[in-house]
């Protein structure tokens, strides 16, 4: 069974106060692990997918990791406007529709 | 606006209530997907739909019934809920095969509350 299991809960952070959020993952055929951000009642929105280890992407003050365990997204001199819930998913290799298995996700709090 | 639109945004029930929530996609993608989030709890799928096939989590009760009439609409129905059952439910669309892919895209969702 895919597990996905984030760290930690629940992060407050200083502006400008970088830091990392975890996600590791266990799964049979990775096909791709993402990463969304989620505000107080919306829907999560897309930031990153990331396809095999060692991938890494960026996207303003966010930059996504992968390793064949785990991935990280690290916030570099993070904003009060980057405060949401951070969400990891993973898709496995297995059946036609895109199947997302997530973790309980990171709520990330930044300090003015 | 996501391409993706659920209405209503808040709904409050009874448990002797039926009740449908609706999902909108105007994205062109072939596949839709009903989840529910619940507090502390990671998204959990209830059902999924695609031009192949239609998956269902099998711990889902019987008195949530989907019901997928074309590639762009998705409908919930609720009927003789619990109070457990009240979440934030997240719809969501993509396109299959398609490996540069954002995953899904999700609508606001629907907050459910039943009383």
């Amino acid at each position: 069974e895919d597990q996905v299991t984030q760290s930690p809960e629940a992060l407050r952070l200083q502006e400008g106060e970088s830091s990392s959020l975890n996600c590791s993952y266990t799964v049979s055929g990775l096909r791709g692990l993402f990463w969304y951000r989620q505000d107080p009642g919306k829907g999560p929105e897309f930031l990153f997918t990331l396809y095999s280890a060692g991938e890494e992407k960026e996207k303003e003050r966010l930059k996504a990791t992968l390793t064949k365990k785990e991935s990280f997204l690290h916030i570099t001199a993070p904003k009060p406007e980057d405060s949401a819930t951070y969400l990891c998913a993973v898709h496995r290799s297995s059946g036609s529709a895109r199947q997302l298995t997530f973790g309980s996700g990171t709520q990330l709090t930044v300090l003015p | 606006e996501t391409g993706v639109t659920q209405t209503p945004r808040h709904l409050v029930m009874g448990m002797t209530n039926k009740k449908s929530l609706k999902c909108e996609q105007h994205l062109g993608h072939n596949a839709m997907y009903w989840y529910k989030q619940s507090a502390k709890k990671p998204l959990e799928l209830m059902f999924v739909y695609s031009l192949e096939e239609r998956v269902e989590n099998n711990s889902v009760p019987s008195r949530f019934s989907p019901e997928c009439p074309n590639s762009s609409h998705l409908f919930l129905h609720l009927h003789t809920l619990q109070p457990e059952d009240s979440a934030l439910y997240l719809c969501a669309s993509s396109q299959n095969r398609d490996r540069g892919s954002r995953g899904y895209t999700f609508g606001s969702g629907t907050r459910l509350t039943v009383v």
